[in-house]
């Protein structure tokens, strides 16, 4: 079974489109995070969200705006598209023991 | 300023060649070292949590250790399914649950 499960896989998207990408934990955490990881492989964070609080990192603009339905999904939904957002995002979540499992990523390219 | 250093950046070894991976962390407090396991084209694997100075944990040919000021992970005979980037992360006693990742390592281990 899968752990942590991402979709779409691939999104290829122009630049000013609004897309959206789904994240599915059946680990039963309480809390989930959505990572970018860059062209040089540096990965950071971005969101985390523990029940019903959402944590936001400054650094992130505010074109990115994460959701969650249920504690077992937390989307994240990217306005107006640019070109320096095509990276790497990925999902994670984590439970009592703060170990966070990955998904397996989506890859965004803005053309 | 939080800050995790990884080196080197790139390792080539021989199979059979054991070698180690630096990680130095340069935090405000340490909740806990984290290594990770990164294929291309997948999301980090979790590998190992360290909490204290002097902790030390291993799995099959790893064995990561920790001290104050950095951790070590040490590659006993690699094998070539050993090649990977090795992920090295730390997470903050006052800043939520989000991990600081280094750069990465990757191996690559040859037959």
């Amino acid at each position: 079974d899968t752990a942590v499960s991402q979709t779409p896989k691939y999104l290829v998207t122009q630049m000013g489109n609004d897309k959206s990408i789904k994240c599915e934990q059946n680990l039963g955490h309480d809390t989930m995070y959505w990572y970018k990881q860059d062209s040089k492989k540096f990965l950071k964070i971005m969101f985390s969200y523990n029940n019903k609080e959402l944590i936001i990192n400054e650094t992130v603009p505010n074109r990115f705006s994460p959701k969650s339905p249920d504690k077992a999904h937390l989307n994240l939904h990217i306005n107006s598209l640019e070109l320096g957002d095509s990276a790497v995002y990925f999902c994670a979540s984590s439970g009592d023991t703060y170990e966070q499992y990955f998904g397996p990523g989506t890859r965004l390219t803005v053309t | 300023e939080d800050q995790v250093t990884q080196s080197p950046e790139a390792l080539r070894l021989q199979e059979g060649e054991s070698s180690s991976l630096n990680c130095s962390y340069t935090v405000s407090g340490l909740r806990g070292l984290f290594w990770y396991r990164q294929d291309p084209g997948k999301g980090p694997e979790f590998l190992f949590t360290l909490y204290s100075a002097g902790e030390e944990k291993e799995k099959e040919r790893l064995k990561a250790t920790l001290t104050k000021k950095e951790s070590f992970l040490h590659i006993t005979a690699p094998k070539p399914e050993d090649s990977a980037t090795y992920l090295c992360a730390v997470q903050l006693n006052q800043a939520g649950t989000a991990l600081i990742f280094g750069k990465g390592t990757t191996l690559s281990v040859s037959s």
